[in-house]
């Protein structure tokens, strides 16, 4: 089955600078790849995702990038604000199995003021 | 539309209890999943379905069973506690957007201790 590393586990970085979160994936049949946004005591929420389709895709301050060939993706933030602080997630799943969608650890990002 | 709703928001059980916990959807999503949350982790799979009458095994299935007689409903049991069973449970739902992109919406989490 798929399985999915996500890297690093924490990450700090200073308000302004740019955020990176790496995650690979084991299923090559895998062709859809969410992020979510978790904030302490609340439930995850979706805030970009790729289809294996597409090599990049942005919204805002937000960027996902996908390397089929080598199986990663990774969610990059740039001009990072006090509210990005939380718990981000990715996840992988094939369009056969819209509820069969994995996640990988979490990575807890602190924004430093 | 509530979205996706859970019952109950918080339970303690004793070792051997057994209980269900409550999920149901007003959006007429074909697909449900349960989710565990343990502290510090992600969110690792225990049971799906792709529609009413069908559901299938995640990563951690065991210790739990799951029904859907209807779309809207997906309660997950307890079949004999134990504090490993200690956890935030997230029941989630999801459908293919218009371009066929999957969306899942997560319930607001049940918080179970099992002692």
């Amino acid at each position: 089955g798929e399985n999915v590393e996500q890297h690093p586990s924490t990450l700090s970085v200073q308000e302004g600078d740019s955020a990176v979160i790496k995650c690979t994936y084991s299923d090559s049949a895998s062709n859809y790849f969410p992020w979510y946004k978790q904030e302490l005591g609340k439930r995850p929420q979706l805030i970009i995702d790729i289809r294996s389709n597409v090599g990049e895709k942005k919204d805002q301050r937000i960027a996902v990038t996908l390397n089929k060939t080598a199986k990663h993706f990774s969610l990059h933030i740039t001009e990072t604000q006090p509210e990005d602080s939380a718990v981000y997630f990715c996840a992988a799943s094939t369009r056969s199995s819209a509820s069969k969608i994995i996640f990988g650890s979490g990575t807890r990002l602190s924004i430093r003021p | 539309n509530a979205g996706v709703t859970q019952t109950p928001k918080f339970q303690v059980l004793k070792t051997g209890q057994s209980m269900t916990l409550q999920c149901a959807q007003d959006m007429n999503h074909e697909y449900m999943s349960w989710y565990r949350q343990d502290p510090g982790m992600g969110l690792r799979l225990i049971h799906y379905s792709v529609g009413a009458g069908i559901t299938d095994q995640g990563e951690v299935p065991n210790g739990y069973n799951v029904s859907r007689s209807t779309t809207e409903d997906f309660p997950l049991r307890l079949l004999s506690a134990a504090p490993s069973q200690t956890s935030v449970y997230f029941c989630a739902s999801s459908y293919f957007g218009g371009d066929r992109v999957i969306k899942q919406y997560f319930g607001p989490g049940t918080r179970l201790t099992v002692t």
